[in-house]
């Protein structure tokens, strides 16, 4: 069964700092996503990224926000300067472009913001 | 613009059967999911049905959709303590074909013995 990793599993940091969140798609996947879900709300979509380029954002991803694919197999996500807000689960997504059941999700990481 | 809704909790017991409900406002949605989130842990693809479709049945699972009303449910025969869960609905909007996913905010099932 393949699988999508995020690393790590759970991060505190300061307000202010920087953070990078780390996700490995599924190999041969053409589309990479990031989601967030605050405690106890909606699972919200943040970005989409396809052919090395972000394809769709949403309101939430401002210019704190930015996504990266370096090496080919990482996708990252960068929060430039946290705030107590961003404080949330944050998940990783790839999909093969295929059918529905080509999405599969990472298990996430729980960012907490002091 | 593209909503999901969803009760946020629904108790039921051992052996019942669960019926969890959505709606959601972008009739032009191609496909349609329902996902299951165990605590501590990520979102699980249960079943999702094409847009074209009223019913799909998956061994307990049965999707039925009305796209008259926008309205989509899971029904979960012989609900089991296992199922206990949060189940989000989920719709791929048409426009863009991204692939993103646009989710309600989860209905708790809580199973009791």
């Amino acid at each position: 069964e393949p699988e999508v990793t995020q690393t790590p599993s759970h991060q505190v940091t300061q307000m202010g700092q920087e953070v990078i969140l780390r996700c490995v798609p599924i190999s041969n996947h053409l589309y990479f996503y990031w989601y967030r879900q605050i405690l106890g709300q909606k699972v919200e979509f943040l970005v989409s990224f396809y052919n090395n380029e972000i394809s769709e954002k949403s309101e939430i991803f401002d210019d704190q926000f930015s996504v990266e694919r370096p090496d080919g197999s990482n996708f990252t996500l960068k929060i430039r300067s946290t705030k107590l807000e961003d404080s949330a689960m944050y998940f990783c997504a790839s999909w093969e472009a295929g059918g529905p059941e080509t999405q599969y999700f990472g298990p996430g990481t729980r960012l907490l913001v002091l | 613009g593209e909503d999901v809704e969803q009760s946020l909790f629904l108790s039921v017991r051992e052996g019942d059967s669960s019926v969890i409900n959505c709606t959601y406002t972008d009739s032009s949605s191609t496909y349609l999911y329902w996902y299951k989130q165990e605590p501590g842990a990520g979102l699980q693809l249960l079943t999702y049905i094409f847009s074209n479709m009223d019913m799909k049945q998956d061994q307990r699972l049965t999707v039925l959709l009305n796209k008259k009303d926008k309205h989509l449910s899971l029904r979960i025969a012989d609900t089991q303590t296992g199922d206990s869960a949060i189940y989000f609905c989920a719709e791929t909007p048409r426009a863009g074909n991204t692939g993103k996913l646009i989710f309600g905010q989860g209905t708790t099932l809580q199973v009791k013995p």
